[in-house]
């Protein structure tokens, strides 16, 4: 079965630090990865998704991540870090054919001054 | 365009009593989930629909659950009887195509509270 684990419930930065959220994937085969935001009592917001094109792919508010099929990771990352960008982030996979997300636990960012 | 749209927002509730959830879809999405996040995890699958079709329901708890989407459109997600455990988030999202790598849109959700 596929499962998404998400190393680190919390993280940490300051204001124009990296961000780097881990996420790693258990698949038979190369699925379909994302990264959601979820600001408080809102739902989730699709940052970008992995479908099998470019492995670095690039999502709003200056997110990005990598595909590494050989470390079955999905990281996300953002060069300089901003007060707004503090909300809890998702990573899922869905199988190719499926329409079923299955989502890490998250990762709650916190970004002070 | 309007989003997914959930209601209500907010439902407190006494175990035991019933309680129904409420969601609108994105106009022309076939795909329809529902979503229970607990507190400090991610969402977890409990139904999707295509359409009027229910097509993954195993993680649904059938004997206090039931959900239903008539006409492929609005759907409604039921609890009777509700129990403590059941506090939660629940979410609601619809997508446009099959083949899962497609954008699910998301509703802002239903906190529940069962005391």
């Amino acid at each position: 079965a596929q499962s998404v684990t998400q190393l680190g419930s919390h993280v940490s930065v300051s204001e124009g630090a990296l961000v780097l959220l881990r996420c790693n994937y258990s698949s038979s085969v190369p699925p379909y990865l994302f990264w959601y935001v979820q600001y408080p009592n809102q739902g989730l917001q699709l940052l970008l998704k992995y479908t099998s094109a470019a492995t670095l792919v690039k999502g709003i508010n200056g997110f990005e991540a990598e595909f590494k099929k050989s470390e079955t990771s999905f990281h996300l990352t953002k060069p300089s870090a901003h007060m707004s960008d503090a909300a809890e982030y998702f990573c899922a996979v869905s199988d190719k054919g499926r329409n079923k997300l299955i989502f890490g636990a998250g990762t709650r960012l916190a970004v002070h001054p | 365009e309007a989003g997914v749209v959930q209601s209500p927002r907010y439902k407190i509730i006494e175990k035991k009593q019933p309680v129904a959830f409420w969601c609108n879809p994105i106009s022309g999405h076939n795909t329809l989930y529902w979503y229970r996040q607990n507190l400090g995890q991610g969402p977890e699958l409990l139904i999707r629909y295509e359409n009027e079709e229910a097509v993954d329901d195993s993680q649904l708890p059938k004997d206090r659950f039931s959900a239903e989407r008539l006409k492929g459109v609005d759907s409604t997600l039921k609890i009777q009887p509700a129990e403590l455990g059941d506090s939660a988030v629940y979410l609601c999202a619809s997508s446009l195509a099959q083949g899962g790598n497609t954008e699910a849109f998301f509703g802002q959700g239903t906190r529940l509270t069962v005391v």
